[in-house]
């Protein structure tokens, strides 16, 4: 199964909004509601802060927030800051009830 | 707090075999779903498997099926990987995570890794 289709790289200013795509196949990401987003830092373990298109689990920002139409989910950060430099992973829940990441993307503030 | 730990990593001849540990601990570990990620060296994260919380349903990526068994001990709060037949391409960091199932399966803890390099 192919791997969803993320953009390699976005940059943004601090205090602007950047969106990262996540496009995927009818048979994973458009067949669901289901997908989520993680963040990881340099040399650190992932961590989730969206599921369900866009709930947060507690503790994370209100500044990340999560979309989802036909088969492209985004997640957008709004008012970025220097701590949000880190790559991102979109992942979905397929049709064979396995899992699938994105490629990921690296978010650079400038 | 919830604590994931993973052991068992190092090198590896190609052809071989090694077993990964996770020590779960803060929660109700037998009432979870739990899985394995990794992510190659530079690379992207890669779903390897995942498994129920009584161990009777376990699904697996295409690709690693046959060669990889995902595994628990519910009273030793323990998940466990099975490597086979290693790779050069199975050169990896292997995370451990817990799921939070909302009717899919997301991973809202993971462990800090543990790294397999596979070579000669």
């Amino acid at each position: 199964q192919s791997a969803l289709t993320q953009p390699a790289s976005v940059s943004g200013s601090p205090g602007q909004s950047i969106t990262i795509s996540c496009t995927g196949t009818s048979s994973d990401l458009g067949g669901y509601e289901y997908f989520s987003w993680y963040q990881q830092s340099p040399a650190k373990a992932p961590k989730l802060i969206i599921y369900e298109v866009t709930n947060r689990p507690s503790g994370i920002s209100n500044r990340f927030s999560g979309s989802k139409s036909g088969n492209t989910a985004s997640l957008t950060i709004s008012g970025l800051q220097a701590e949000d430099e880190a790559d991102y992973y979109c992942s979905s829940y397929t049709s064979r009830s396995t899992v699938i990441f994105g490629g990921g993307t690296k978010l650079t503030v400038l | 707090e919830v604590q994931l730990v993973e052991s068992g990593g190092g090198l590896v001849q190609p052809g071989g075999s090694l077993r990964l540990s996770c020590a779960a601990s803060g929660f109700t570990f037998s009432s979870y779903w739990m899985t394995w990620v990794r992510q190659a060296p530079g690379k992207g994260l890669e779903w390897v498997a995942n498994i129920n919380q009584d161990g009777s349903q376990r699904y697996y990526v295409g690709s690693l099926k046959g060669r990889f068994t995902i595994s628990r001990d519910n009273p030793v709060n323990s998940l466990y990987l099975r490597m086979n037949s290693l790779r050069a391409e199975d050169t990896a960091v292997y995370f451990c995570a817990r799921v939070f199932w909302t009717g899919y399966p997301n991973f809202d803890y993971w462990g800090q890794g543990s790294l397999v390099t596979v070579s000669s």
